[in-house]
């Protein structure tokens, strides 16, 4: 099975600054061949469900705000929060779906410093 | 508008079995791939198996081989997930979620349905 590993476990950051979340992956979840990462990224909040962010590593779902962004390749990928909002507060996870069992990172804890 | 409406949740004892319902709408349900995922305080997300559009290809995780089973009903627009020999650690909050094209990541996601094993 693939690990994800995520860091740090939590993080707080003051409003309108940068929220750099870290996902690392025991294996390569790039498949060369198509030249995409099979990484995903979700947002959640308490009591509701996961909410997709980013797949492909870096493109951003309809309706997710551009201060959102997934980068990386190969292992190492981050979700960087550009400008961090109040209703950004959340858990943060990374996905692989490079291979069967889909797994997830840790998950992220981002709050305001 | 994506709906994914769990239910059949519920507390068993150990060894007993439930079956989960998720019923969808605002898609062609048959066209896409869909997932349970399961949430634990102490072990966070937790793929559990999925279920290609047609039924014909699915996926366990090796926690839950042999024990769940996986389905859909494509003329309901309703998925399954039925669970045997049922154990405290399958304790959790299970979400029915839909799978984005191509299947991989999960694009919409049910409210959860709690399952509580326990004697």
């Amino acid at each position: 099975d693939i690990v994800m590993t995520q860091s740090p476990d939590s993080l707080a950051v003051s409003l309108g600054e940068r929220a750099t979340i870290n996902c690392k992956s025991s294996q390569s979840v790039l498949y060369t061949s198509k030249n995409k990462n099979y990484l995903a990224w979700y947002q959640q909040k308490p009591g509701q469900p996961p909410k997709l962010l980013i797949y492909w590593a870096s493109t951003r779902e309809s309706g997710v705000p551009d201060r959102f962004s997934g980068s990386g390749s190969g292992t190492d990928f981050t979700l960087t929060i550009s400008s961090l909002q109040a209703e950004d507060v959340a858990v943060y996870y990374c996905q692989q779906y490079y291979s069967v069992p889909r797994t997830f990172g840790g998950g992220t804890k981002v709050e305001i410093k | 508008e994506v709906q994914l409406l769990e239910s059949g949740g519920g507390l068993v004892h150990p060894g007993e079995s439930l079956r989960l319902s998720c019923a969808a709408s605002g898609f062609i349900f048959s066209s896409y791939s869909m997932t349970w995922v399961r949430q634990t305080p102490g072990k966070g997300l937790e793929w559990v198996s999925s279920i290609s559009g047609s039924g014909e290809s699915t996926y366990y995780a090796d926690s839950v081989q042999g024990r769940f089973t996986i389905s859909r009903d494509n003329s309901k627009n309703t998925l399954y997930l039925q669970m045997n020999s049922l154990r405290a650690d399958d304790t959790a909050v299970y979400y029915c979620a839909k799978d984005g094209d191509p299947p991989g990541w999960d694009d919409f996601w049910g409210q959860g349905s709690l399952v509580t094993v326990s004697s």
